[in-house]
């Protein structure tokens, strides 16, 4: 059962470009999380969706960022416009069930590096 | 509002030491906690969990907490360290919301 897949493992951007990170949930989970972590912090809660609805979205960045699960295909985070400040690790996390208690299974990560 | 006080950011233990990395949380409703562990370059593994029951919790590669109510803590402790735990190890809390907060992170050096 392969685990939590996310690509690129590294992104390079320039100011102003657009970044698009994809996750592909553990097989059988519908509960997908973003999460994002800068140097010497922790992870800061982006979004949580299920498939083709935002569930709670409370630590996305008003503007340039949207994420999106589609009924097919895997999630997708984008960062329009980026500037060097949205240089980061993303993770993408996923749950079988909506349940506080229940474990993510996170991802490897994108590294996003804006120039 | 949840949130998790990880005290230290850097923890230098000697191999075959005890190790300990402390966790501190604030929740208004009773917790689920987690710890963790952030391999270089790669994505979280969770380590333990505590929902409900014994409060003392045992986890992956002879990794414990205990669950202390009265003193608000979720503490991770290990007899004997090894080579191999050098890592960033991360607390976290939720509750039924689903949201889960984390702390900012515990480098584990191990010294030789």
């Amino acid at each position: 059962n392969a685990g939590v897949m996310q690509n690129p493992r590294h992104l390079v951007r320039r100011r102003g470009q657009e970044a698009r990170l994809r996750c592909s949930p553990m097989k059988g989970h519908s509960h997908v999380y973003w999460y994002r972590q800068l140097p010497e912090e922790g992870l800061k809660f982006m979004v949580y969706l299920q498939k083709e609805n935002i569930i709670d979205e409370s630590g996305m960045p008003k503007e340039r960022f949207s994420a999106e699960f589609p009924k097919e295909g895997p999630s997708i985070l984008r960062i329009q416009q980026v500037v060097r400040g949205d240089s980061a690790a993303y993770f993408c996390a996923s749950s079988p069930f909506s349940k506080g208690q229940e474990t993510q299974y996170f991802g490897p990560g994108t590294r996003l590096l804006v120039l | 509002a949840q949130s998790v006080t990880q005290l230290g950011s850097h923890v230098s233990v000697s191999e075959g030491a005890l190790v300990l990395l402390r966790c501190n949380y604030s929740s208004s409703v009773p917790p689920y906690l987690f710890w963790y562990v952030q391999y270089p370059n790669q994505g979280l593994q969770l380590l333990l969990k505590y929902t409900t029951g014994a409060t003392l919790v045992k986890g992956i590669n002879g990794f414990e907490a205990e669950f202390k109510k009265s003193e608000t803590s979720f503490h991770l402790t290990k007899p004997s360290a090894h080579m191999s735990d050098a890592a960033e190890y991360f607390c976290a809390v939720s509750n039924r919301d689903d949201k889960i907060i984390f702390g900012k992170g515990t480098r584990l050096h191990i010294l030789p």
